[in-house]
């Protein structure tokens, strides 16, 4: 969506495992983000780069991490520490425009 | 801390009808303040966007009113259409779309 791809859709993890989300951009934007979707919590910022091998927490970076070695890749691992990591992924990218989001992964823990 | 309060949660209005969302903001830095659009499994999406030098903004059936004292905006759909049955978020940001602060949503739904 708008040159932002999420893989996969979705994902299912079990207790204990890591699992990694994808996040790939053509769009040439610097500065990308990961938020998180919770039903009637709107969006909260997890993880967040402004420029390749340099990122920053969000307001709830606990359980989760990144890394930023391309420009055009922005992957997201929630690790066994995030008990709760069922929700909703968005990927965004910014730029003078605003945001663009990806279409995002539906994470389920079984 | 939520720093963008958003209301209502949920809004049932007739076709035609026109729906008024409502955003408040804490943080007098904030100057950039955007509305998004969501779809169910989609990303939200740029609906518009308003700075606070100006008091309202309108694209097509979208309007953004601004009360810069009030620390509070909305989002009224003029001749509201079944496919604008979306989720709507208000976000707020410092320096132009950096970090943006989002609201919870308003679940909306236009019955025809």
């Amino acid at each position: 969506d708008g040159g932002i791809t999420q893989s996969p859709k979705y994902l299912f993890r079990k207790e204990g495992q890591n699992v990694t989300l994808s996040c790939e951009q053509n769009l040439n934007h610097d500065a990308m983000y990961w938020y998180r979707q919770d039903p009637g919590q709107g969006l909260r910022l997890i993880y967040y780069s402004q420029i390749v091998n340099d990122f920053q927490k969000g307001d709830i970076a606990e359980g989760y991490s990144v890394s930023r070695e391309k420009k055009e890749s922005f992957p997201l691992t929630v690790t066994s520490a995030q008990k709760n990591p069922t929700a909703f992924y968005l990927c965004a990218t910014q730029s003078n425009y605003g945001y663009t989001f990806g279409s995002g992964t539906r994470l389920t823990v079984v | 801390q939520q720093q963008v309060k958003q209301s209502p949660q949920s809004l049932i209005v007739q076709k035609g009808g026109i729906p008024i969302i409502n955003c408040a903001y804490e943080n007098t830095a904030f100057d950039y303040f955007p509305w998004y659009q969501q779809f169910p499994g989609k990303g939200p999406a740029l609906l518009i966007a308003i700075r606070p030098d100006v008091s309202e903004k309108k694209e097509g059936r979208f309007t953004i009113s601004f009360n810069k004292s009030a620390k509070q905006f909305s989002l009224h759909i003029m001749d509201s259409q079944p496919g604008d049955s979306a989720t709507y978020f208000c976000a707020a940001a410092m320096e132009y779309g950096n970090k943006l602060v989002f609201g919870a949503g308003t679940i909306l739904r236009v019955k025809s």
